[in-house]
């Protein structure tokens, strides 16, 4: 049963340019979203988090936002760059529930020069 | 500050074999989790430890999965006897506490392939 969903397996964006990944989930207990992005062979590293108290959060170049009403988070990195090539993870948690992480199954992502 | 460690990165073993994986996780870290990661999911959280007590282990195969963190500190990951659909990466995660907002941080993973 998967309370999380990224429905794009893949997405390739130009450098420069916009990129919006998104997620929908099931289970409306989760208050805190988190994205991870991981690269080959390494573990998934924190990138942003929003609590279900917020519609938005910011940090330099990303951008989560929230639409409780939907269950629908998105990521946005403004201006993507090549490093920013790899895998993205939404994730939530219910915080009754022991704080697991529930996770998608990921986006990967490709900022072509 | 050094990171999530984990042994080994590769394991090959055939079917009905056992094999452990080890954490340490980062120092001063309370909780610590092991997920699984099959190829093309998301990471599966398998067992949740508060020092060295568990907190969740409802997913974790327990007729033949088995994990310990004795001394609150570094953890092993035990699967006795391995099946071919326990190929995946098995990923560790420490955080501080496990409050809401805590950020969960993740070593690099053992990747199994069972054969």
């Amino acid at each position: 049963d998967q309370q999380v969903k990224q429905n794009s397996p893949s997405l390739s964006v130009q450098e420069g340019r916009i990129s919006i990944l998104n997620c929908d989930y099931t289970n409306s207990m989760f208050d805190y979203f988190l994205w991870y992005k991981k690269y080959p062979a390494e573990g998934p590293t924190f990138l942003i988090s929003i609590s279900s108290i917020k519609d938005k959060n910011e940090d330099g170049r990303f951008t989560v936002f929230l639409n409780k009403s939907a269950k629908h988070l998105s990521l946005h990195i403004v201006p993507s760059q090549p490093g920013d090539s790899a895998v993205y993870f939404c994730a939530a948690r219910d915080s009754n529930s022991g704080y697991a992480l529930n996770f998608g199954k990921g986006t990967s992502l490709l900022v072509t020069p | 500050e050094a990171g999530v460690a984990q042994s080994p990165r590769y394991k090959i073993i055939e079917k009905r074999q056992s094999v452990a994986f080890w954490c340490n996780p980062i120092s001063g870290h309370a909780t610590l989790y092991w997920y699984q990661q099959i190829l093309g999911q998301g990471p599966k959280l398998l067992i949740q430890f508060q020092n060295n007590g568990v907190v969740d282990d409802s997913q974790l195969p327990k007729d033949r999965f088995s994990a310990e963190r004795l001394k609150g500190v570094d953890s092993t990951l035990k699967i006795q006897p391995a099946k071919l659909e326990d190929s995946a990466v098995y990923l560790c995660a420490s955080s501080l506490g496990s409050s809401v907002g805590e950020t969960q941080y993740f070593g690099p993973g053992t990747r199994l392939l069972v054969l």
